[in-house]
């Protein structure tokens, strides 16, 4: 399986300010094929379902606010918010899509001070 | 609007059965992989497996092969998850989810399954 390690765990940043959020594989999640990395983001808030923010490591989903920035490749991947909002309190997931079995990075809860 | 709705969670003993069902809407499901996802209280999400467009073929996370079945019936848009011989440590949210090319892009609101005594 292909083990995802996110950091930091938690962070407390004032609105306003820049996030990065950090995501390793343990293999590479680059394509030879297509050159495209297998990687995705979520955010779930507090008491809801994960929602889709990121997939392909950069292409952001439909209705997704442009203030979500993913970059990265092969093995390194970040989640950059930029000019965080209070509603942007949430948990942040990593989940490679490369092979088989999904899994997920440990998450990373962003609060708001 | 898309929908996933997920019922059928409760309390179940352990080694206890119990199946889920999630009721779909708003796109074609017949046209789409399907996943179930689980999340433990304050853990992070764990892929329990998948389900081809047609039914016809099912991947499971290899820690998860013994305790799940997930089948579909594409008529009525309904994903199931059939969960056997239960443990403590199957007490979890479970999610219905849309899966596009292996990410995940439509979750349902979650149904809850404790096992216990």
């Amino acid at each position: 399986d292909i083990v995802m390690t996110q950091s930091p765990s938690s962070l407390a940043v004032s609105a306003g300010e820049t996030v990065t959020i950090n995501c390793k594989s343990s293999q590479s999640l680059l394509s030879s094929g297509n050159q495209k990395n297998y990687l995705a983001w979520y955010q779930q808030k507090p008491g809801q379902s994960p929602k889709l923010l990121i997939y392909l490591a950069s292409t952001r989903e439909s209705g997704v606010p442009d203030r979500f920035i993913g970059s990265g490749s092969g093995t390194d991947f970040t989640l950059t918010i930029t000019s965080v909002q209070a509603e942007d309190l949430a948990d942040y997931y990593c989940q490679q899509h490369y092979n088989y079995p999904l899994t997920f990075g440990s998450g990373t809860k962003l609060e708001i001070k | 609007e898309l929908q996933l709705v997920e019922s059928g969670g409760g309390l179940v003993q352990p080694g206890g059965s119990l199946k889920l069902s999630c009721v779909t809407s708003g796109f074609t499901f017949r046209d789409y992989w399907m996943s179930w996802v689980r999340q433990a209280p304050g853990k992070t999400m764990e892929w329990i497996g998948d389900i081809k467009p047609d039914g016809s073929n099912t991947n499971y996370a290899p820690s998860m092969k013994n305790g799940f079945t997930i089948s579909r019936d594409n008529a009525k848009s309904i994903l199931f998850l059939q969960m056997s011989n239960v443990r403590s440590d199957y007490t979890a949210t479970y999610y219905c989810v849309r899966d596009y090319g292996g990410y995940l892009d439509a979750w349902g609101q979650g149904a809850s399954v404790t096992v216990s005594s």
